[in-house]
């Protein structure tokens, strides 16, 4: 099956900085990623659907400044945490749809952010 | 708005037993629904999906679910459960006309246990 590439896999850093996820489909194009954040024994909240050449959209809640979302190529999509702080810790998730009738997403191992 | 509950937080079953995963949804129009497993710092992995046709529905490491409209449930099953299915198992939905945005319910862990 298709296999979505998320680097890295832990992150810790200090309060201020700022971090970046990757998120590659392999052996598919994919036109559209999802960015995910899950805390906890908590379920996948949609933070933003990344369409490839185009900006992102954003769901209600999810500041668009502080997580900016790149999607330059069509097995390349990015997450930004801009001046992460504690509260900015969780496990962050992203998934590729593959399109057509039978379409499916794939995601990606996921990356623990955890910020001092 | 679409929802999903999962209605248990945990569900223990021993090895070889039957294993059922509760799922009911709220969705305006016909739904898309699916099923995913997490292990342990990793991603989710797909299991099963209904779209249309069968209410039985049969995924992955002999996992089955079946749609059952007039309750609204899509219940996760296993006829004989392993231990390495103890996992994090996540239902979702989506309605037909909405895209590609899921909505996931808060997951329901299963331990089994030798």
């Amino acid at each position: 099956g298709a296999v979505v590439s998320q680097h890295p896999s832990r992150v810790i850093c200090k309060s201020g900085t700022s971090v970046k996820i990757e998120c590659r489909s392999l052996d598919f194009q994919a036109t559209t990623m999802f960015w995910y954040r899950q805390f906890p024994k908590q379920s996948l909240m949609l933070m933003a659907t990344s369409n490839e050449g185009s900006k992102a959209t954003y769901e209600q809640g999810v500041e668009k400044d502080k997580f900016l979302i790149n999607h330059a190529s069509l097995t390349l999509s990015t997450l930004t945490v801009t001046s992460a702080h504690p509260e900015d810790s969780s496990f962050y998730i992203c998934s590729a749809r593959v399109g057509g009738i039978n379409e499916k997403l794939f995601f990606g191992s996921g990356t623990q952010l955890s910020v001092l | 708005a679409q929802s999903v509950a999962q209605p248990e937080d945990q569900v223990n079953v021993a090895e070889g037993n039957p294993l059922t995963v509760k799922c009911t949804y709220s969705v305006s129009g016909n739904p898309y629904l699916f099923w995913y497993v997490q292990y342990p710092n990793r991603g989710l992995q797909f299991l099963l999906k209904y779209i249309t046709g069968d209410n039985l529905v049969k995924g992955s490491y002999g996992f089955e679910a079946e749609f059952n409209k007039s309750q609204t449930s899509f219940h996760l099953k296993k006829p004989s459960a392993l231990v390495s299915d103890s996992a994090l198992y996540f239902c979702a939905v989506r309605p037909k006309a909405a895209g590609n945005k899921l909505t996931f319910g808060g997951g329901t862990r299963v331990l089994v246990k030798p």
